[in-house]
């Protein structure tokens, strides 16, 4: 089983449908979650950190299921501009010595 | 504000030569600083990663090696370069010190060996 799995993808959704993305971690010791977004032939960009609690930050929302060790990302309204590929970010140890990243799921959206 | 410069953008290697890729973190002092590669349509492979001036660390055995002479910045080289090695790098920073600091990556270098 990989350490961190996510939905193999692509998704093709139209401009303002709401999409969600699935990430499991095998880790129950694993500390601190991210997603990031990674647009083609570029460097991952810092989207999102996953809180416990759950958050937010305008159409984007993620949740953390630490009993189900399971991350999740919702886009809702989306955009052109949300086309990329979607990582799940985990991190096992400190000093960010043991962050494994999932292969990611790419995210087209059409007009 | 902190910021990471990583260069060439873009290099076209024969085998067997050697390689070079450098990396610099300016705005922070005492980063972790990290060097991962992304093969065509794959996930990234960590490669090293360092704590501080001297102090590296390799995940993955290779024709690859890694210093870092100064608290800001890291290299990649090679002696000897495999078709293999081709991919995208990518250099990253984090916060020293707990677990709940993102990484931030450079712009990456596309090699492609030939």
């Amino acid at each position: 089983r990989k350490e961190v799995e996510q939905d193999p993808g692509p998704f093709n959704v139209p401009e303002g449908a709401t999409v969600a993305f699935n990430c499991t971690y095998s880790n129950s010791a694993s500390q601190s979650f991210f997603w990031y977004r990674q647009d083609c032939r570029k460097e991952p960009k810092l989207l999102m950190s996953v809180y416990s609690s759950g958050n937010e930050d305008g159409r984007f929302t993620a949740q953390l299921n630490r009993a189900s060790q399971y991350i999740s990302l919702l886009i809702r309204d989306s955009k052109l501009s949300d086309s990329a590929t979607y990582l799940c970010v985990v991190n096992t140890g400190t000093g960010g010595f043991k962050t494994i990243f999932g292969a990611g799921t790419r995210l087209f959206v059409k007009a | 504000s902190q910021t990471i410069h990583q260069w060439p953008a873009t290099l076209v290697q024969p085998v067997g030569s050697p390689l070079s890729l450098e990396c610099t973190v300016e705005g922070t002092s005492n980063p972790n600083l990290y060097w991962y590669r992304q093969a065509a349509g794959r996930g990234l492979q960590l490669l090293f990663y360092s704590v501080g001036i001297g102090q590296i660390s390799s995940e993955v055995p290779q024709n690859l090696s890694a210093s870092r002479p100064q608290d800001r910045q890291f290299i990649l080289s090679s002696k000897k370069l495999l078709l293999s090695d081709s991919g995208f790098y990518l250099c990253a920073w984090s916060q020293r010190g707990g677990t709940n600091y993102g990484y931030t990556f450079g712009s990456g270098t596309r090699l492609t060996v030939v």
